[in-house]
């Protein structure tokens, strides 16, 4: 049974670098068509998509963000890490893992983490 | 590319039929996958590739279209079902949708 379960930090200070992880277990990171994606959810908003880590080595990053994130593997670990730099109180959210999955040319995010709150502040 | 749901809140009873509605800016085919979120819990999959109901999903979700309008069907609304619902399209990167809440 794969489960993704998130970690890092819970405060962040303004302009500092949050750096979360995502540990994969039951599955191999780095095997399959798959690729491992962030999603974050402000308090009481809805959900955006942060970036993803493609097996095959490949990253795509909201363009919103693109400037700031980046998405890597960490195979030793069976890993996907976030780091987003110069955060600010905007970034305060709850950050989620997913798996993406491939069928027939449709992706979907068939598995999450719990995810893990971050909270930007001094 | 843009999705808007509507309603954008709702109220139902146990037993009733709920529909939800996804638009979408520009035609997206059927790439687009629907979740559930419960309070304090993570997204769920409910159905992808717009019409695919997830394994172990209950039958009395259903989803429907393609292009740029998609709907979520829940038969006989049930007390778990109480939750907000998001669309994603899938088709340019990823976008979800404002979400649906349904509630009591």
């Amino acid at each position: 049974q794969v489960q993704l379960q998130e970690s890092g930090p819970g405060l962040v200070k303004p302009s500092q670098t949050l750096a979360l992880s995502c540990t994969v277990s039951g599955a191999s990171v780095s095997s399959g068509n798959f690729y491992w994606a962030w999603i974050r959810q402000p308090a009481g908003r809805g959900l955006e998509w942060i970036g993803r880590f493609y097996t095959g080595g490949t990253t795509d990053y909201n363009a919103s963000l693109k400037s700031r994130v980046a998405i890597s593997m960490d195979t030793s670990n069976n890993q996907v890490t976030l780091r987003l730099t110069s955060v600010t109180a905007a970034d305060s959210a709850i950050y989620y893992c997913a798996r993406g999955v491939n069928w027939e040319s449709y992706w979907y995010f068939d598995l999450w983490g719990r995810g893990t709150l971050v909270t930007v502040s001094s | 590319i843009q999705l808007t749901q509507s309603p954008s809140f709702m109220s139902a009873s146990v037993g009733d039929r709920v529909t939800i509605t996804c638009r979408a800016s520009q035609a997206i085919g059927r790439y687009l996958a629907w979740y559930q979120q419960e309070p304090g819990k993570a997204p769920k999959l409910l159905i992808y590739a717009a019409l695919t109901l997830q394994s172990g999903v209950p039958s009395r979700f259903s989803g429907s279209g393609s292009g740029t309008e998609f709907t979520l069907t829940i038969h006989n609304l049930q007390p778990e079902d109480f939750a907000t619902y998001y669309c994603q399209q899938l088709n340019s990167y990823f976008s979800f949708g404002p979400g649906t809440k349904v509630d009591i």
